[in-house]
């Protein structure tokens, strides 16, 4: 079990930069999620995909967030015109089918705007 | 909507001492209910779930019964150890939004010798 790989784990960026990460699931998992963390709290749910299906995104999620997952295996999640606000840790996990599978987390990817 | 709503920390316990970390919930329906762990440094990691009223999940020496009546899904474990030093997270599962978790603020625990 190779579990979930998320990459880079630290970015650090000028306002203004694009960025992009990227999450590998556990290879079974059909479904995918990305969570955003910032200190102190939670994570908070950001969007969700089934295979390669993108089927609900978060009112978190303005218009500067895009997430893919081309071939229902890896995904990735960009951020343009990145803001302070931006800076948080961004988590992925993913899960088989089924409402109550619990979903296994990568060790997240911490974004930094300077 | 759903919520999740946990004690604050920093909950500071002896080694060997007897914890509780209360977790209370908001949802319609019937969700499912989960404690997740996140080790320093580490990323978050199931610790035990239940999925229906009376349903007792347990790993590791932690428990936690899901009680309907309260809307409570409490963390208990007898004798904590400096290895349990960690954040925990209450979250939930509403079967009707899509599987995706709602969580709790987490509860940071310190365990001294």
């Amino acid at each position: 079990d190779t579990g979930v790989s998320q990459n880079p784990r630290h970015k650090i960026t000028k306002r203004g930069q694009n960025v992009t990460f990227r999450c590998d699931p556990i290879s079974e998992h059909n479904r995918l999620y990305w969570y955003r963390q910032t200190l102190g709290q939670g994570p908070e749910f950001l969007t969700y995909f089934q295979n390669e299906a993108q089927l609900e995104k978060s009112r978190l999620l303005s218009d500067r967030f895009s997430a893919e997952r081309p071939k229902g295996s890896f995904s990735t999640l960009e951020i343009q015109r990145t803001e302070q606000g931006d800076s948080a840790m961004y988590l992925c996990a993913s899960s088989p089918q089924g409402s109550v599978q619990p979903q296994h987390f990568g060790d997240g990817t911490r974004l930094s705007i300077l | 909507g759903n919520s999740v709503t946990q004690m604050e920390g920093p909950v500071t316990l002896s080694e060997e001492a007897f914890l509780t970390i209360n977790c209370t919930y908001t949802a319609t329906g019937y969700p499912s209910l989960f404690w997740y762990v996140q080790y320093p440094g580490e990323g978050l990691q199931l610790l035990l779930k239940a999925t229906k009223a009376d349903d007792k999940g347990s790993n590791k020496g932690f428990e936690a019964t899901y009680r309907k009546e309260t809307t409570s899904f409490h963390l208990e474990k007898g004798s904590v150890q400096v290895s349990d030093s960690a954040v925990y997270f209450c979250a939930l599962i509403n079967t009707g939004t899509a599987s995706k978790l709602t969580f709790g603020t987490g509860t940071r625990l310190q365990v001294t010798l």
